[in-house]
């Protein structure tokens, strides 16, 4: 079945950068597009960015622009979220998504999710 | 930027219909998704499409969409169904969610 794995959680210091990885299985990972959506505790859903695994070509949230970097590796089936400068804005819950290249763009499935905190 | 409105909660008695809506200018123009997600667990996708439901999902999970609001109906509601439900959709190449749905069972 299609699965998305996420790594596990990560404490990081204001400042730093943590990397999250998201490892897809049970379908053909270059015919897919994957998202990464992040919620902060207690808080809605909040779209960050998109990468085409087989083209490596990306697009960000303004919000983030700068500061995130979304990557694949097609030998492992696996996208990266990097984001620096972290802040305690930053601590949240990040999950990657599937979805169709396609104008209607929606999310199937969702990894796990993978808890990033920001403190000092 | 585009911007999806949804009420903060909705209480429904069990099994009796739920309607939750997503308000968006011309909403009915783009195409509407709808998550569900239980408390520690990821989304999950229960409408796709405005009206369509992946495999796996209740025929009790509706969907439609028409001018400034789409609406999510779940018929006879059960207890499992109390959750977050988000409505989305993707304008200006990025994807866009409503604030979220609380939906109490009781």
């Amino acid at each position: 079945q299609v699965q998305l794995v996420q790594s596990g959680a990560e404490v990081k210091k204001p400042g730093a950068s943590v990397k999250v990885s998201c490892k897809a299985s049970g379908y053909t990972f270059t015919s897919y597009y994957i998202h990464w959506v992040r919620q902060a505790p207690g808080q809605g859903l909040e779209w960050m960015g998109i990468i085409n695994p087989g083209g490596g070509d990306t697009t960000y949230a303004q919000k983030f622009q700068g500061r995130v970097t979304v990557t694949s590796d097609t030998s492992t089936s696996t996208v990266y979220l990097q984001l620096n400068s972290l802040r305690s804005e930053d601590t949240a819950v990040y999950y990657c998504a599937r979805a169709e290249p396609s104008v209607t763009v929606y999310f199937d499935p969702w990894g796990q999710g993978t808890l990033v905190t920001v403190s000092s | 930027s585009y911007e999806l409105t949804q009420p903060l909660s909705v209480s429904v008695a069990l099994g009796q219909t739920a309607r939750i809506t997503c308000g968006g200018n011309n909403i009915g123009t783009k195409s509407v998704h709808w998550y569900e997600q239980k408390p520690g667990q990821a989304p999950v996708l229960v409408i796709y499409r405005d009206s369509n439901r992946p495999s796996g999902i209740p025929e009790r999970f509706s969907g439609s969409n028409s001018g400034n609001t789409a609406t999510l109906t779940i018929s006879r509601a059960q207890a499992g169904d109390e959750a977050d439900y988000y409505c989305q959709v993707w304008d200006s190449s990025s994807a866009v969610f409503g604030p979220g749905t609380k939906v109490t069972v009781l």
